[in-house]
Formats: C-alpha cells, sequence, structure tokens
C-alpha cells in the first residue's frame, strides 16, 4: 500500500533551526511537495522536489532522497509565525498526491 | 503562484438542506480539481477528483449521491452537499491542478456547520 510518514508533534525554540522528517513508499514517484497549514486555513505551497538533493528557498529548505524514499524539511532562524502544521505529499504514478497526516509544529519563546 | 477562489467561506445551514461550494482557478485552466475534507486536528481527506467535462471519481467511503461534484468548465467546480446533517460539518477545501509540475492550488475553504 501507499504510505507517507512524519512525526505528528515537534516543539523548537523561536530563533532555532527544525528538521522535518517524512519517510514514504508509494506506487510510482513524479516528485514530493511540502505544504503549510495554520489552523483553519487551506494549505499553502512551499516546496517541490523531483531529482536528489537539497532545494533551499529563503529559510526553508527541503532535501530529497529517492533511493531512501525520504525527504526533510529545514526550518532556520525560526519565528513565531512558522507555528503551523507542515505537510508532507507524494505525487503517485498517477500524479495523485498522497497526504500525510502533517507535523505539528510548536515554536515557544 | 496560480489563484484558485472558494465561495462561501463559511456556511451556517440547517440539517436537511443543502449546500453547495463553488470552487474557481482565476488565472489558470485546471483541468482536474479536487475536493478534500478536513476534519479538526486531522490531515486532509480527498473526497473525489473531478475532471472537466466528465464524472467524478469519489474515495472509497465517500457517497457520491450525497456529495454532488460538477466540472462544467475548466475554471469552476462545484460540490453540493445535499440533504446536509450536523455529522457532514467540517472544512471543505478544494484544489486545482495546474499541468506543470502539478502542483495543487489550494483555495482558502469553506468552514461548513450543519445546525
Amino acid at each position: 500500500g501507499q504510505n507517507i510518514d512524519q512525526p505528528t508533534e515537534m516543539t523548537a525554540t523561536e530563533g532555532a533551526i527544525v528538521q522535518i522528517n517524512c519517510t514514504y513508499q508509494t506506487s510510482g514517484f513524479n516528485g514530493l511537495f511540502w505544504y503549510q497549514q495554520h489552523a483553519g486555513e487551506a494549505p499553502t505551497f512551499l516546496s517541490y522536489n523531483v531529482l536528489d538533493g537539497l532545494e533551499e528557498k529563503g529559510r526553508f529548505s527541503s532535501f530529497l532522497s529517492r533511493s531512501k524514499g525520504y525527504s526533510y524539511l529545514l526550518l532556520k532562524e525560526l519565528q513565531m509565525k512558522d507555528s503551523a502544521s507542515y505537510l508532507c505529499a507524494v505525487s503517485d504514478s498517477n500524479y495523485q498526491l498522497i497526504w500525510g497526516a502533517g507535523t505539528k509544529l510548536i515554536i515557544k519563546p | 503562484g496560480a489563484v484558485v477562489s472558494q465561495h462561501p467561506s463559511r456556511v451556517i445551514c440547517k440539517s436537511g438542506t443543502s449546500v453547495k461550494i463553488e470552487c474557481r482557478s482565476l488565472d489558470f485552466q485546471a483541468t482536474t480539481m479536487f475536493w478534500y475534507r478536513q476534519f479538526p486536528k486531522k490531515s486532509l481527506m480527498l473526497m473525489a477528483t473531478s475532471n472537466e467535462g466528465s464524472k467524478a471519481t469519489y474515495e472509497q467511503g465517500v457517497e457520491k449521491d450525497k456529495f454532488l461534484i460538477n466540472h462544467a468548465s475548466l475554471t469552476l467546480s462545484t460540490l453540493t452537499v445535499t440533504s446536509a446533517h450536523p455529522e457532514d460539518s467540517s472544512f471543505y477545501i478544494c484544489s486545482a491542478r495546474d499541468l506543470e509540475p502539478y502542483e495543487q492550488y489550494f483555495g482558502p475553504g469553506t468552514r461548513l456547520t450543519v445546525t
């Protein structure tokens, strides 16, 4: 079956760095997405990886290893507004998104 | 990124009535739109995939006669919750898929409360 695993909840301190991991097993692979979702709002796009390696975009970076079925989202210089859920999603062979359950990130002052 | 609108943003209706939610892609043509439901503190649950000009594909456990989906044009899909009940109260989110890199752009969501 298809499966996306990510931690349920993580806590970090303002100004610090946090890494949110995602492992996946899917039928086919056409890229991995990370979305941010604040409570009561729809998800917003953060990043897309289809090739191995690190993609950097400002304070956020996303890494992919296709051979390991593994990705992580790295958030630097954490701000209170980064408190949100972070959703990992894989595009399968039919370009359907398979969603992880999301990681709730709590930022403490 | 592309813009997807959703209307209404909030709706309260009485049990037994029907509610229509519209999803529009404003600056691109979306051949495929998706409807999700999300309960509090839960992840997104895909309800159905809507392709322009054809019948929607529903996920297992989603009643197609209760959740009517119409995708009549490349920029508009509608979800009608028929004979709504309190257990249908949820956050409904649509998304529209662009061609490359098959990214899904999400609407702002509709919070449905059935009393």
